[in-house]
């Protein structure tokens, strides 16, 4: 089956860029997605990224996709304390059935001053 | 607009009460979902609705019994639940089952004693 992998922390100084990384196996994904979820929130979806794409940029936001590597990364440029929360990244095989997204395991950033 | 709204926030149950949680989405989206969430876990998808009938059921325990009244709502009936059920419920929408984005609300915070 699908599989999506994060690491589970990452810790950055306020002002640095995040680098946020997934990696996913299922070849025929066709979107992916990062979102965000901030302590005792719901999930807010940040950004998507056809699969046709390699790169989608949203003011602070980067994502980057290496279809061959099958990885994923998000980037947060000027890091600030109100990024800490966890990003979950997500993939829906092809055809795009929302029905069928899989999660990653998530990647709880702490923005430090 | 891209908002999910869910009731209530918070939730404290016994295990022999009846209760129930409730969605609403004005976007016009057509499929519907309901996901479990426990702690420093990704969500789980539990049902999906589409066009209001149940299209997807995870193989959910009868105690929770989802209904959609009609394109807007979404209600989760809980009963004899037990304390392992307590978690973040969170219910989300897309355009279709087969649109390729998922919005989510707030959640509701659900604790069995």
């Amino acid at each position: 089956g699908e599989d999506v992998e994060q690491s589970l922390f990452l810790s950055v100084r306020e002002g640095d860029s995040s680098v946020i990384n997934c990696t996913y196996t299922d070849s025929s994904s066709t979107y992916l997605y990062w979102y965000k979820q901030e302590p005792g929130a719901g999930l807010q979806l940040l950004t998507y990224i056809f699969s046709n794409m390699d790169m989608k940029q949203d003011q602070r936001l980067t994502v980057l996709l290496n279809k061959k590597d099958k990885h994923l990364s998000l980037r947060i440029a000027d890091t600030q304390t109100g990024d800490s929360a966890i990003y979950f990244c997500a993939e829906t095989p092809q055809g795009g059935t929302a029905s069928k997204l899989t999660f990653g395991t998530g990647t709880r950033l702490q923005v430090t001053l | 607009d891209t908002e999910v709204t869910q009731t209530p926030k918070h939730l404290v149950m016994g295990m022999t009460n009846k209760k129930s949680l409730k969605c609403e989405q004005h976007m016009g989206h057509r499929a519907m979902y309901w996901y479990k969430q426990k702690a420093k876990k990704p969500p789980e998808l539990m049902f999906v609705y589409s066009y209001e009938k149940l299209s997807i059921n995870e193989s959910v325990p009868s105690r929770f019994s989802p209904e959609c009244p009609n394109s807007s709502l979404l209600n989760l009936h809980l009963h004899a639940l037990q304390p392992e059920d307590s978690a973040l419920y969170l219910c989300a929408s897309s355009q279709t089952s087969s649109g390729n984005t998922i919005y989510f609300g707030e959640g509701s915070w659900l604790t069995v004693v």
